[in-house]
């Protein structure tokens, strides 16, 4: 069954460090996501992704936060200058279209901000 | 600001039991609402549910959505050990596809 990778599955950073969070969608879906959730605290929306560009944003996705699809098979999510507060984990989904088809979610990067 | 919640958030039941989990919604655009078992780390998708009073079933699980009261619930007959995990609620906004997600709801089947 096809599915969603997500490298590194654990990252420990310092303070003030970029990261790069790395994902595969499913190869025929058109559509990306970043969510996130902190221990304990619900599932947060970041960002959503297609043809190139990004199509919504929450709150949570400021400046510092950015997205990319620099080959047609990965998408990426840069933290710039990581904060305590960044320390969660970061789910990747993909699906096939904007209003159909289940999302499909990764198996999450956890970033641990020290 | 589109809302979920959910009911209760944690339950302990015994193998065999049935069990009924809850969520209620507001959203200003709807589309569907989901449901996801999230075990150790990726929430796995169980249903999607766009139509009032259609159940959808799956084993042991079935799901039924009432869009007029704005609420969902997740029923699992037969609980097994298996079936420990947090079931997460989440309601798409057809605006903009945005998911909000519930706070989840922790179940733990004991033997």
């Amino acid at each position: 069954e096809p599915e969603v990778t997500q490298t590194p599955s654990h990252q420990v950073t310092q303070m003030g460090q970029e990261v790069i969070l790395r994902c595969v969608p499913i190869s025929n879906h058109l559509y990306f996501y970043w969510y996130r959730q902190i221990l304990g605290q619900k599932v947060e929306f970041l960002v959503s992704f297609y043809n190139n560009e990004i199509s919504e944003k929450s709150e949570i996705f400021d400046d510092q936060f950015s997205v990319e699809r620099p080959d047609g098979s990965n998408f990426t999510l840069k933290i710039r200058s990581t904060k305590l507060e960044d320390s969660a984990m970061y789910f990747c989904a993909s699906r096939e279209g904007r209003n159909t088809g289940e999302l499909f979610f990764g198996e999450g990067s956890r970033l641990t901000v020290l | 600001e589109d809302k979920v919640v959910q009911s209760p958030l944690s339950l302990v039941v015994h193998e065999g039991d049935t069990v009924t989990l809850n969520c209620s919604y507001e959203v200003t655009n709807f589309r569907s609402l989901l449901w996801y078992k999230q075990e150790k780390k990726a929430p796995t998708f169980l249903f999607m549910l766009t139509s009032s009073g259609i159940e959808k079933k799956s084993g042991r699980l079935s799901s039924i959505l009432d869009k007029k009261e704005l609420f969902s619930i997740l029923n699992i007959t037969a609980t097994q050990t298996g079936d420990s995990a947090i079931y997460l609620c989440a309601v798409e906004n057809g605006a903009n596809s945005k998911l909000t997600f519930g706070k989840g709801i922790t179940l733990s089947v004991r033997p």
